[in-house]
């Protein structure tokens, strides 16, 4: 059973324009939020968290929101620049268990 | 600050041979994992290490997976025998005990079984 879903596969947005990718999770005792991004042939990197005490946050171009009644979190991109295609995760996990669970990545292309 | 180094970068080997994977953390962290990545899928926890202890391997498959970090730093990841489906990408990261909650991530290495 998935317990962090990201339902889209891909994205494709124009260069300046806002990305948006979506994150779904199932458990409503996680706590900890994070995005990582991905390039070909390399690790994840991170990217951006969130602890659940929060509904927002924000680090430059990047900001994340979580909607905790929905179970959902989302990541904001604005402006979108080529060089932010790539697969992002998120992931999900219960502070202080250090598991993450991650889902299955939306590969970002961002048109110039 | 170096990032997480692991080598080999790449390995194919036949079916039922031995492979073995090595990692290297940041510096000063005290936390390793090993993650198992499928093609198309994110990256799933096989073990966690907090220096040189085994604190979560309830994922990793012991029948033919087993890992190692001597003296709390390094660690390698071995499997034997390989198998067709073990063909992925074999990911290692690390977090210091002040940053416990954001793990960082190496290249990986991808294994191929034939």
């Amino acid at each position: 059973d998935q317990q962090v879903k990201q339902n889209s596969p891909s994205l494709s947005v124009q260069e300046g324009r806002i990305s948006i990718l979506n994150c779904d999770y199932t458990n409503s005792m996680f706590d900890y939020f994070l995005w990582y991004k991905k390039y070909p042939a390399e690790g994840p990197t991170f990217l951006i968290s969130i602890s659940s005490i929060k509904d927002k946050n924000e680090d430059g171009r990047f900001t994340v929101f979580l909607n905790k009644s929905a179970k959902h979190l989302s990541l904001h991109i604005v402006p979108s620049q080529p060089g932010d295609s790539a697969v992002y995760f998120c992931a999900a996990s219960f502070s202080g268990t250090y598991k993450y669970i991650f889902g299955t990545g939306t590969r970002l292309k961002v048109l110039a | 600050e170096a990032g997480v180094v692991q080598s080999p970068r790449y390995k194919i080997i036949e079916k039922k041979q031995p492979v073995a994977f090595w990692c290297n953390p940041i510096s000063g962290h005290n936390t390793l994992y090993w993650y198992l990545q499928n093609l198309g899928q994110g990256p799933e926890l096989l073990i966690r290490y907090e220096n040189e202890e085994a604190v979560d391997d309830s994922q990793l498959p012991k029948d033919r997976f087993s890992a190692e970090r001597l003296k709390g730093v390094d660690s390698t990841l071995k499997i034997q025998p390989a198998e067709l489906g073990d063909s992925a990408v074999y990911l290692c990261a690390s977090s210091s005990a002040t940053s416990a909650d954001t793990q960082y991530f190496g290249p990986g290495t991808r294994l191929t079984v034939l």
